[in-house]
């Protein structure tokens, strides 16, 4: 199936700084590309949907402020975590829409540790 | 999109046939129902996906009634490694429409 890499697979900051985590559709073109959050034991809860070009659409709840995505070309879409706290540490995950049966495929997850 | 219902674990020795089923009622036309593993610290991965009636691949079948209100997932012979949360979902054929996920199922396989 297609593939969506994300980069880094975990990281660790500190409160107050800002860390950047990166999705790459590889084999396909992804003009929309989805954001989401994962709390240990929990389900995969939608932060945002990221469109090439355009501004993103956040959820409710979702800070865009704080989440800010850029998705500035076909294969990447981009989340900063500004001004981190611990209560944003969590698993992060993007995921595709890719062509042939619009199937949607994503990412290998991002570990957010902020301490 | 359609909320979809499915239990929340479920227990299986290894080698048996496991059957998953989801329902999603107010399912539309142009939704697509479709299944992902998750693995701990792992991304979903995608296992299969279906309009209606049966598809079938190389690791489940996917059985979808004529009134699309429900769906089974049927994983044959099971093992450990099955071990996962087994999520269903409504995908909608539209390039901005997100996946909403449900809690899944936690399939526990024991030896």
């Amino acid at each position: 199936g297609a593939v969506v890499s994300q980069h880094p697979s975990w990281v660790i900051c500190k409160s107050g700084t800002s860390v950047k985590i990166e999705c790459r559709s590889l084999d396909f073109q992804a003009t929309t590309m989805f954001w989401y959050r994962q709390f240990p034991k929990q389900s995969l809860m939608l932060m945002a949907t990221s469109n090439e070009g355009s501004k993103a659409t956040y959820e409710q709840g979702v800070e865009k402020d704080k989440f800010l995505i850029n998705h500035a070309s076909l294969t990447l879409s981009t989340l900063t975590v500004t001004s981190a706290h611990p209560e944003d540490s969590s698993f992060y995950i993007c995921s595709a829409r890719a062509g042939a049966g619009n199937t949607i495929y994503f990412g290998e997850g991002s570990w957010l540790t902020v301490v | 999109l359609a909320k979809t219902t499915q239990p929340i674990s479920m227990d299986s020795y290894e080698g048996q046939e496991v059957n998953i089923t989801c329902s999603h009622n107010n399912i539309a036309t142009n939704d697509y129902i479709t299944w992902y593993q998750q693995f701990p610290s792992q991304g979903p991965r995608f296992i299969i996906q279906g309009y209606k009636t049966k598809v079938t691949n190389e690791v489940a079948s996917l059985f979808i009634p004529a009134d699309r209100k429900s769906s089974t997932l049927s994983l044959p012979r099971v093992s450990l490694s099955d071990t996962a949360v087994y999520y269903c979902l409504v995908n909608r054929n539209s390039g901005n429409t997100p996946l909403v996920f449900g809690k899944g199922t936690r399939l526990s396989v024991i030896a």
